[in-house]
């Protein structure tokens, strides 16, 4: 199994500032790592796919980057409506039949 | 735009079943291109991917579930069911479907989710 640890674990911003969110893989996962955002009651959200594609509608202020075991999400000109929980997933499985998909805990994201 | 939709009882005894299903609308789950999938998120232990069925009824499970899981599909009303045996409180989580799409079987993100539904295994 490859662990996903994210940090920080909480982040306090203010407006218009840019924001940088790591993500740690266990294994080297090449470039299959996604990004996920969680409002408050919401379901997750794709941002991101393959380390640096932004999901149909994401805004480009949303940007992904990293390979192997060291990613970043990076958030720019933040918005209130930015304040959620950001996940990433790795799909790298080596045994192709045999799949199986893990999260980071999540970084929790409050916009002052 | 694929919409889907999880339904079920939201309170469980201890040692049943589990039972789930998951509506898809907007589109056909009969399509080769996607594998339709079952996950949950608990307060503490976070998301956790529980597996997901190609439209064939070719099944994939976490293997930590894989014992107690059975995921199947029902093609002509666009559904997805899960069934989880024998549960405990540690299965207590909000469940989600999902569409998974990407590069074949075992290389796929998900998108979209379902609004979830929580359910609680109670002794």
């Amino acid at each position: 199994e490859t662990v996903l640890t994210q940090s920080p674990a909480t982040l306090s911003v203010s407006p218009g500032e840019r924001v940088a969110l790591s993500c740690r893989a266990s294994q080297d996962v090449g470039t299959s790592l996604a990004w996920y955002q969680q409002t408050p009651g919401q379901s997750p959200r794709l941002l991101i796919y393959e380390t640096s594609s932004r999901a149909t509608g994401i805004p480009l202020r949303f940007s992904g980057s990293g390979s192997g075991t060291e990613f970043t999400l990076t958030i720019s000109r933040l918005e209130s409506e930015d304040s959620a929980i950001y996940f990433c997933q790795q799909y790298k499985n080596s045994n192709t039949w045999r799949p199986w998909f893990t999260f980071g805990q999540g970084t929790r994201l409050e916009i002052k | 735009q694929v919409h889907l939709q999880e339904s079920g009882p939201g309170l469980v005894q201890s040692s049943q079943t589990l039972s789930l299903t998951c509506t898809v609308s907007g589109g056909s789950i009969n399509t080769g291109t996607y594998y339709w999938s079952w996950l949950r998120q608990h307060p503490v232990k976070g998301l956790e991917w529980l597996g997901y069925i190609y439209y064939t009824g070719s099944t994939y499970y976490n293997p930590s579930l894989e014992s107690r899981l059975v995921i199947s599909i029902d093609s002509p009303n666009n559904q997805i069911a899960l069934k989880l045996k024998s549960v405990t409180a540690a299965d207590t989580a909000v469940y989600y479907c999902a569409k998974a799409l990407g590069f074949g079987v075992s290389n796929n993100w998900f998108d979209p989710w379902g609004q979830g539904t929580l359910v609680t295994v109670s002794s």
